[in-house]
């Protein structure tokens, strides 16, 4: 079945540094990823749409300066956390699909800014 | 916009039924989910329902949509201690993969 693999599981990072989360399907080719933040205890925040050789997409709140979203292959997307704080401390989680399939998301990464 | 609601938390023993419920507002949902997250790692899909049935059945889970009330169910049968985690409904319109997710429900089950 389809697999999306998601790197790193866990990283701890100083504050002020950014941090790059990817976000790969291994099996198939990805033409939408999607990235969603999970805060404690909370339901899954959708951030953005990304389609492959286009600009993300993002949802109303969500800083595109803060959160670089680059999906340069059918096969990966990178989420970037610039300038990371510790508010930005999160579960992220991004899922991918291609047309006629449903979404499968990978295993999570848990950011601690410290 | 759209919004989907679910209770926060379901105790059940072992062995019993579980019923978890959720509600939506979006009246042009094409397909309705429910995933399971267990601590730590991303979500697993369950199964799914298409907003033209009413029922679908899957070994020990089966899905109620009463598309009227917009409200879905997921019941799962003899729930075993691995049952344990949290189960997200989520709605989605169209083909755009987009989803929009309840709250989660943390199941609890006691042996």
């Amino acid at each position: 079945g389809a697999v999306v693999s998601q790197h790193p599981s866990r990283v701890i990072c100083k504050s002020g540094t950014s941090v790059k989360i990817e976000c790969r399907s291994l099996d198939f080719q990805a033409t939408t990823m999607f990235w969603y933040r999970q805060f404690p205890k909370k339901s899954l925040m959708l951030m953005a749409t990304s389609n492959e050789g286009s600009k993300a997409t993002y949802e109303q709140g969500v800083e595109k300066d803060k959160f670089l979203i680059n999906h340069a292959s059918l096969t990966l997307s990178t989420l970037t956390v610039t300038s990371a704080h510790p508010e930005d401390s999160s579960f992220y989680i991004c899922s991918a699909t291609r047309t006629g399939q449903s979404l499968t998301f990978g295993q999570g990464t848990r950011l601690t800014v410290v | 916009g759209e919004d989907v609601e679910q209770s926060l938390f379901l105790s059940v023993r072992e062995g019993d039924s579980s019923v978890i419920n959720c509600t939506y507002t979006d009246s042009s949902s094409t397909y309705l989910y429910w995933y399971k997250q267990e601590p730590g790692a991303g979500l697993q899909l369950l199964t799914y329902i298409f907003s033209n049935m009413d029922m679908k059945q899957d070994q020990r889970l089966t899905v109620l949509l009463n598309k009227k009330d917009k409200h879905l169910s997921l019941r799962i049968a003899d729930t075993q201690t691995g049952d344990s985690a949290i189960y997200f409904c989520a709605d989605s319109t169209g083909n755009t993969g987009k989803l929009i997710f309840g709250q989660g429900t943390t199941l609890q089950v006691k042996p």
